[in-house]
């Protein structure tokens, strides 16, 4: 059964601090996808990466990185200079077969 | 161009009603994804459409819930014999072909939130 936990539920910074999210993923299945996902306070979740299980490099896009590690199953997302608009709740996925969230992790940004 | 819509944006509804939600997605996409989330939880999926059947329905809860997609575009969520413990936000998403869904990158609607009272 695939399970991901996002073992952080709250955390607070202040604006330009950096921060890390944390997610953890269990599956049985050699081939898988992991997926961050934001979901602002208007509710509507926006697609932030997408990561096959072959591919473990890690990636940067702007102030976001993503850090994806097979042998310890963790695919963890970094915000650098965090600003008060990244404030959202962010959520890990997995899919093979189906996607399956995390519980989500709420970030606030204080200024 | 237009993103994934859901209709009605708010339901308020008895215990015992019949409720139908309805999403539209973007145009050209043939994955359709319904998912439904609790407060302060993530969403969980509950079925996905591969043009008009469902390719994966393991994630309605019972038979009260069912969905359609007749002409591999929109799709309408029915809820039977609602429970209180119905209410929760749902949301519809949609994906291309390409690449081979359920993989690629899956675009939301802003969901219904359902309320039974």
């Amino acid at each position: 059964a695939q399970k991901v936990t996002q073992a952080q539920t709250e955390i607070s910074v202040v604006e330009k601090e950096d921060v890390t999210l944390d997610c953890v993923y269990e599956t049985r299945d050699t081939t898988y996808y992991l997926f961050w996902y934001k979901q602002p306070p208007s509710g509507e979740l926006v697609f932030l990466i997408r990561r096959n299980s072959f591919d473990e490099q890690n990636e940067i896009s702007g102030r976001y990185s993503w850090n994806f590690q097979k042998s310890t199953s963790s695919f963890n997302f970094t915000i650098t200079a965090s600003q008060v608009v990244d404030s959202a709740v962010y959520f890990c996925a997995a899919i093979s077969g189906k996607l399956i969230f995390g519980q989500g992790t709420t970030l606030q940004v204080k200024p | 161009g237009a993103g994934v819509s859901q209709t009605p944006s708010n339901k308020v509804t008895e215990k015992g009603k019949y409720v139908e939600l309805r999403c539209d997605p973007i145009s050209g996409h043939t994955a359709l994804y319904w998912y439904r989330q609790s407060l302060g939880q993530g969403p969980e999926f509950l079925i996905y459409f591969q043009g008009t059947g469902a390719a994966d329905d393991s994630g309605l809860p019972n038979d009260r819930f069912f969905a359609v997609r007749p002409e591999g575009s929109v799709s309408t969520l029915k809820i039977q014999r609602t429970e209180r413990g119905d209410s929760a936000v749902y949301l519809c998403a949609s994906s291309t072909a390409s690449g081979g869904p359920p993989y690629n990158e899956q675009f939301f609607g802003p969901g219904t939130r359902l309320t039974v009272l």
